[in-house]
């Protein structure tokens, strides 16, 4: 099956730092791609659709400036945590939709988890 | 909320017993999936069920779906010690988003 790829796969940072993830698609293009957080314990929550070449589309809630997405290209879009502070810290997953071959199939990379100290 | 609801939070079962779990959602589905989690791991897909489907069955999961009742469970049958983990169920809406339940914890014990 199609495979997605994040990293890093763990981050540590100080405090005021930006951070970015990279979510690639392996081996599909993918022109729209979702990136989630997920605190311990929790659910997913969907922060927002990264889809390529255009601007992304943020769920409420969602610092736009803060978590700036960038989908340059059909198979990597970035995640980049502006200003990181501890409450930042999260596991951060994206996912990416295979349109050409599985069209109900999203594909999840393996996770990102970001501790802000 | 966004999200939807599962039930129950958490399940303890003995192994080789059948464990069931029930999602429910609110909006209108392109389709209903579930997935596994392990503790702190990445997701496993499981199984996807289209809205106009009823019962889907892959190995030792069987899933249903009632669109009237916008209810889906997720049965795993002869459980082992493996199935340990948090099950979440998803919801696709009609922006191809996915919409996640709060996750049932599943323990088996050996």
């Amino acid at each position: 099956g199609a495979v997605v790829s994040q990293h890093p796969s763990r981050v540590i940072c100080k405090s005021g730092t930006s951070v970015k993830i990279e979510c690639r698609s392996l081996d599909f293009q993918a022109t729209t791609m979702f990136w989630y957080r997920q605190f311990p314990k929790q659910s997913l929550m969907l922060m927002a659709t990264s889809n390529e070449g255009s601007k992304a589309t943020y769920e409420q809630g969602v610092e736009k400036d803060k978590f700036l997405i960038n989908h340059a290209s059909l198979t990597l879009s970035t995640l980049t945590v502006t200003s990181a502070h501890p409450e930042d810290s999260s596991f951060y997953i994206c996912s990416a939709r295979d349109w050409g071959v599985h069209t109900d199939t999203q594909y999840f990379g393996p996770g990102t988890r970001l501790t802000v100290l | 909320s966004q999200q939807g609801e599962e039930d129950p939070q958490a399940l303890s079962i003995q192994e080789g017993e059948n464990a069931t779990m029930n999602c429910s959602y609110k909006t209108s589905i392109n389709n209903l999936q579930w997935y596994r989690q392990n503790s702190g791991r990445g997701l496993v897909h499981l199984i996807l069920i289209r809205s106009n489907e009823r019962e889907k069955h892959s190995g030792r999961l069987r899933v249903t779906l009632d669109t009237s009742k916008k209810s889906s469970s997720l049965l795993i049958t002869a459980s082992r010690a493996a199935d340990t983990a948090s099950y979440f169920c998803a919801t696709e809406n009609s922006n191809y988003q996915l919409i996640w339940g709060a996750g049932t914890k599943l323990i088996i014990k050996p």
